[in-house]
């Protein structure tokens, strides 16, 4: 059971560059959320879903696209990458939306914009 | 302004001293969860709280949630280098309704634990 994988680890991207960080689950979840996270700091909810043809803002979704096909895949699309969207970027999925259902998250995509 | 406030955000101190981290809130919140992320990696639950005044134990990690339920501590007894890491409190606005579900995190509090 892989849990949530997150692809790629590592990137560097131009300023004005567009990239796909991939998220894909196997657990059957369907609420699946996106965060970046700066150096020493929480998350930031960028956009979640719950579930296929779903999806909705979260603080900060400026910058970021996302589509929900299908329930295991939540890809997140930067258009025109800019310094300010240098972060490590976590996917996280849960299967229900009670207030105590467990967040599993992937091991996050680390992106530096030069 | 932060929903969920923690603090301290950064805690340095020696292998065998006691420490607490908070989470506020002017909130009222059905539940609360801690995590911890290790560097390089995710977050990983390590616990819900659900009740107002509720205590909870994990090994040498106490959570409680308050009377209010719009904060939560975290204590832990007897530090260890083991335990560095980022430690965050999250919760769910507007689980169990209708409405979609927001996992809000607090901003974290940075421990290191020194031998």
């Amino acid at each position: 059971n892989a849990g949530v994988t997150q692809t790629p680890k590592f990137r560097i991207l131009k300023i004005g560059q567009s990239m796909t960080l991939q998220c894909a689950q196997d657990m059957n979840h369907n609420y699946m959320y996106w965060y970046r996270q700066d150096p020493g700091m929480g998350l930031k909810l960028i956009y979640y879903s719950v579930g296929a043809g779903i999806t909705d803002k979260g603080e900060v979704p400026n910058g970021y696209n996302v589509s929900r096909s299908t329930t295991e895949d939540f890809p997140l699309r930067l258009e025109l990458a800019a310094p300010s969207q240098t972060s490590v970027y976590f996917c996280a999925s849960s299967y229900e939306n009670r207030a105590n259902t467990e967040a599993f998250f992937g091991q996050g995509t680390r992106l530096t914009v030069v | 302004t932060q929903l969920l406030e923690q603090s301290p955000q950064f805690l340095s101190i020696q292998e065998g001293e006691n420490l607490t981290v908070y989470c506020n809130s002017s909130s009222v919140f059905s539940s609360l969860q801690w995590y911890r992320q290790e560097p390089g990696e995710g977050p990983v639950l390590l616990v819900t709280v659900v009740t107002g005044g509720e205590v909870k134990k994990l090994k040498r990690l106490t959570f409680q949630f308050g009377d209010a339920r719009k904060d939560s501590s975290l204590h832990i007894t007897a530090a260890q280098t083991g335990d560095t890491g980022l430690y965050l409190c999250l919760v769910n606005l507007n689980a169990g309704g209708t409405s979609y579900g927001k996992l809000t995190f607090g901003q974290g509090t940075i421990l290191t634990v020194h031998p």
